[in-house]
């Protein structure tokens, strides 16, 4: 099946700073998307983004689908933004979801 | 207001005891989908389905079931669950467009021990 793999595992940034969060992936993709896990479990999508450039306020979002990765940015990071982001793909001819376990992000003040 | 449901959202359970979670969907989503989510191993895939009656096999399939009578509620089933199962447990659903699968949404998840 397909591999998802997300770098850096673990991040801290303090607050204000900016950072870039990666996804790579070893097959073709139908879709894929960014998620950011609060630290109470809560799932929240960020970007539906399975090819081209997205942004939303502070974070936007590239994929690269002919080079398979996406790269999620966050600037002027806050302490909100803590928790941990996924990327997730489901790839061309198949209906499963594959996750990437995930980069955990800390923001101090 | 448009959301994914499921109950429990926590409970404490004993080998063997057969236990369902419910989930239900209020967007008329095609596609549902159950995730578990253990430490350093990210959320792994369980069942999905593409639309009532129609469901298959993720990536961890092993020890549970899953029926789509309705289009709105996708229950998981662990007919005799074991200590392996204690996991956090993730319902999602999302549209389907020209066979591909669009924006996920997340249930806010249910915590599974099994002693």
């Amino acid at each position: 099946g397909i591999q998802v793999e997300q770098s850096p595992p673990d991040l801290i940034l303090q607050e204000g700073a900016n950072s870039t969060l990666r996804c790579n992936f070893s097959d073709s993709v139908n879709n894929l998307q960014w998620f950011h896990q609060n630290p109470w479990g809560q799932l929240i999508n960020l970007f539906y983004i399975p090819s081209g450039t997205k942004q939303n306020g502070r974070l936007s979002a590239t994929t690269v689908a002919t080079e398979r990765y996406s790269l999620l940015y966050i600037s002027s990071s806050q302490t909100t933004d803590s928790g941990v982001y996924f990327c997730a793909v489901e790839a061309w001819g198949y209906q499963k979801v594959t996750f990437g376990i995930g980069t955990k992000l800390q923001v101090i003040p | 207001e448009a959301q994914v449901t499921q109950n429990p959202r926590y409970l404490i359970t004993v080998t063997g005891k057969k236990l369902t979670v419910t989930c239900s969907q209020n967007m008329n989503h095609e596609y549902m989908s159950w995730y578990r989510q253990d430490p350093g191993l990210g959320l792994r895939q369980i069942y999905y389905s593409m639309n009532v009656e129609v469901t298959d096999k993720g990536d961890v399939p092993e020890g549970y079931k899953v029926s789509r009578k309705e289009k709105r509620n996708f229950p998981l089933i662990l007919e005799s669950p074991s200590p392996n199962q204690t996991s956090l447990y993730f319902c999602a659903s999302s549209s389907r467009l020209a066979e591909i699968t669009d924006t996920q949404y997340f249930g806010p998840g249910t915590r599974l021990t099994v002693l």
